[in-house]
């Protein structure tokens, strides 16, 4: 079962950031937090994990809390493209259970 | 680099008829492997995963059944399907290393009528 609470959708501007929140408040030491996204009829694509500090790559960045119970991903200009289901996921092993996500649409 | 195919991409099938979805992985050696359905408007649930061949955990019980016959091969077969087993499958791989990420396959799009 998903460990984590998603909002069901969000909408974000076109050019704007885009701060997706997950709430994990059960989740243990050694987990994880994933973050991937579907575009529709897609397989998810990965785009960012953590453990404690916050993450950057090129996709996104990633803001977990001190106390690890909550975590934002951000999506520093949102494009169009970017309208998908996002996932957060808490994991310490092979297992990813993905619940229903967040459904983030960019809006021009 | 690592590519995984999936096939066929759909698949339209009458309720009792078996099924057989294929995967395969390239560029990588030891991949865990993982099956996921995704029912329509419905988040991920992952079926199965194998750690190597031969070896296939079952997260959720079902008439569905998968094989790894060999390392970068894993198939979902099921003998009689339902209605219910309609949905996106899903195949994914990853390094092994409870640290990394899946990668996913592109998908089968299953109807079962």
């Amino acid at each position: 079962d998903a460990k984590t609470t998603q909002p069901t959708s969000m909408d974000c501007a076109e050019g704007r950031a885009a701060n997706l929140p997950c709430n994990h408040s059960t989740i243990s030491g050694n987990e994880y937090v994933y973050w991937y996204r579907q575009i529709h009829s897609q397989g998810p694509q990965y785009i960012i994990h953590g453990l404690k500090n916050n993450e950057t790559n090129e996709m996104a960045s990633l803001i977990i809390t001190e106390d690890r119970k909550s975590s934002t991903l951000i999506l520093p200009h949102a494009t169009l493209r970017d309208t998908a289901v996002y996932y957060c996921i808490v994991t310490a092993g092979n297992q990813f259970y993905f619940g229903t996500g967040t459904s983030l649409t960019v809006i021009p | 680099s690592q590519t995984i195919h999936q096939w066929p991409a759909t698949l339209v099938q009458p309720v009792g008829s078996p099924l057989s979805l294929e995967c395969t992985v390239e560029g990588t050696s030891n991949p865990n492997l993982y099956w996921y359905r995704q029912a329509a408007g419905r988040g991920l649930q992952l079926l199965f995963y194998s750690v190597g061949i031969g070896q296939i955990s079952s997260e959720v019980p079902q008439n569905l059944s998968a094989s790894r016959p060999q390392d970068r091969q894993f198939i979902l077969s099921s003998k009689k399907l339902l209605l219910s087993d309609s949905g996106f499958y899903l195949c994914a791989w990853s390094g092994g290393q409870s640290y990394n990420e899946q990668f996913f396959g592109p998908g089968t799009r299953l109807t079962v009528l």
